[in-house]
């Protein structure tokens, strides 16, 4: 089993360009998340899917946008990009509810220039 | 929300010594608290979790305790290696309400 993968690893965007953060997980799971990671700040919640065709607003939403259409995939989507995007985002995934181990893939560095 | 402070930022011992990192929390109704390591480039991975209707957990070298009427739980790490050496996370789970700590970079010398 692959775990939980994300596409791209690193990318380099101008500001206002948009792109899509793709996340695959191969272990069934129901729920899935995406977080961004900031130095000093840990890790924050963008959005979350308790399920295929559902999603739902984290901690730190605001220009961000997510859709679940297949189970095993979670997209996270930046529209116009603000050098205030700049982070590492992580994908992670669980079995059931929120209180259970959360699985997390590698990471996408993103620079917005 | 709620809000959680971690304590140190940054943690350096001995290799064999002990470490403690510690957490606290503002949402009593939280009930679920793990913790996670990250190694330099890697998500993080889950090393141990405790439910609020529990005190302590010990798996080997490593155990959590909570204490639910101060809202304050923590790591503890005996007999550090220089593989401990990492970025450790707490978290405070209320449904789907989550939120990690800043983090402790955990240093081990040999």
């Amino acid at each position: 089993n692959a775990g939980v993968t994300q596409t791209p690893k690193f990318r380099v965007l101008k500001t206002g360009q948009s792109m899509t953060l793709l996340c695959a997980q191969d272990m069934n799971h129901e729920y899935m998340y995406w977080y961004r990671q900031d130095p000093g700040m840990g890790l924050r919640l963008i959005h979350y899917s308790v399920g295929e065709g559902t999603t739902a607003k984290g901690e730190v939403p605001d220009g961000y946008n997510v859709s679940r259409l297949k189970k095993q995939n979670f997209l996270l989507g930046l529209e116009s990009a603000a050098p205030s995007q700049t982070s590492v985002y992580f994908c992670a995934s669980s079995y059931g509810s929120t209180s259970y181990e959360q699985y997390f893939g590698p990471g996408t560095r993103l620079t917005v220039t | 929300g709620e809000n959680v402070e971690q304590h140190p930022s940054t943690l350096s011992v001995q290799e064999g010594d002990s470490a403690v990192i510690k957490c606290t929390y503002s949402d009593s109704a939280s009930n679920y608290f793990p913790w996670y390591k990250q190694e330099l480039g890697k998500g993080p991975q889950l090393i141990i979790d405790i439910r609020s209707n529990v005190g302590e957990k010990k798996d080997q070298r490593i155990a959590v305790t909570l204490n639910k009427t101060a809202k304050h739980f923590s790591l503890h790490i005996t007999e550090t290696q220089p593989e401990d050496s990492a970025v450790y996370f707490c978290a405070a789970i209320r449904n789907n309400d989550m939120r990690f700590g800043a983090g402790t970079r955990l240093t081990v010398k040999p």
